[in-house]
């Protein structure tokens, strides 16, 4: 897997918009970015992917670089439930023995009222 | 619908003894897989299920750990002979397919195993 560097932490005001960047200089044609989070005494929790299209869904927006080395995770209005470590990944799908999740440190993300 | 359930949620257990820990996967989910978590650490996979067959269990980290799945569906995880490095958050996860593109992986709560 190509190696991601994120932020060790940020805060964000609750209510205002997070972005969250991940550099993945060395990804390949094949590999998607993930972005899972944990929150404190959970498992971890999916939020997003994708492979070079910004994608939306009902958690966050993905944006990827036109060169790819690098994403932001967007989350909208930030919520103190959204306090969490962010992991961002970038791994081969389909057809491969690339299932094993391995994060690095993400980014602990601190939601303040 | 429901998402992936664990049990016991916390387990606490004698040096030396064996525990069993359940995993209920998301309906229709094939892929299913082991992981666990030490305190302040990353993920550490232990065994990855499609259906019933275990076609990687490498990150077993030795003869004391075991894993079943039947009937496609839930799995538990043994751990025979338990020690205090055994302590950990285990943590199951399931995803639809691993022919699936983008197979993303759901996660359940964890079993929180304090050995003593």
């Amino acid at each position: 897997d190509a190696k991601t560097t994120q932020p060790p932490s940020m805060d964000c005001a609750e209510g205002r918009a997070a972005n969250l960047p991940c550099n993945h200089s060395t990804i390949s044609g094949n590999e998607y970015v993930y972005w899972y989070r944990q929150i404190h005494s959970q498992g971890p929790q999916y939020i997003i992917h994708g492979l070079k299209n910004n994608e939306t869904n009902e958690m966050a927006s993905l944006i990827i670089t036109e060169d790819r080395k690098s994403s932001t995770l967007i989350l909208p209005h930030a919520t103190l439930r959204d306090t969490a470590v962010y992991y961002c990944i970038v791994r081969v799908a389909s057809r491969s023995n690339d299932y094993k999740l391995s994060f690095g440190a993400g980014t602990t993300v601190t939601v303040r009222a | 619908g429901a998402g992936v359930s664990q049990s016991p949620s916390n387990k606490v257990t004698e040096k030396g003894k064996d525990v069993e820990l359940r995993c209920d996967p998301i309906s229709g989910h094939t892929a299913l897989y082991w992981y666990r978590q030490s305190l302040g650490q990353g993920l550490e996979f232990l065994i990855y299920f499609q259906g019933n067959s275990a076609p990687d269990k490498s990150g077993l980290p030795s003869d004391r750990f075991s894993a079943e799945r039947t009937g496609g569906s839930v799995s538990t995880l043994t751990i025979q002979r338990t020690q205090q490095e055994d302590s950990a958050v285990y943590l199951c996860a399931s995803s639809l397919s691993l022919r699936d593109s983008t197979y993303e992986q759901y996660f359940g709560p964890g079993t929180r195993l304090t050995v003593t």
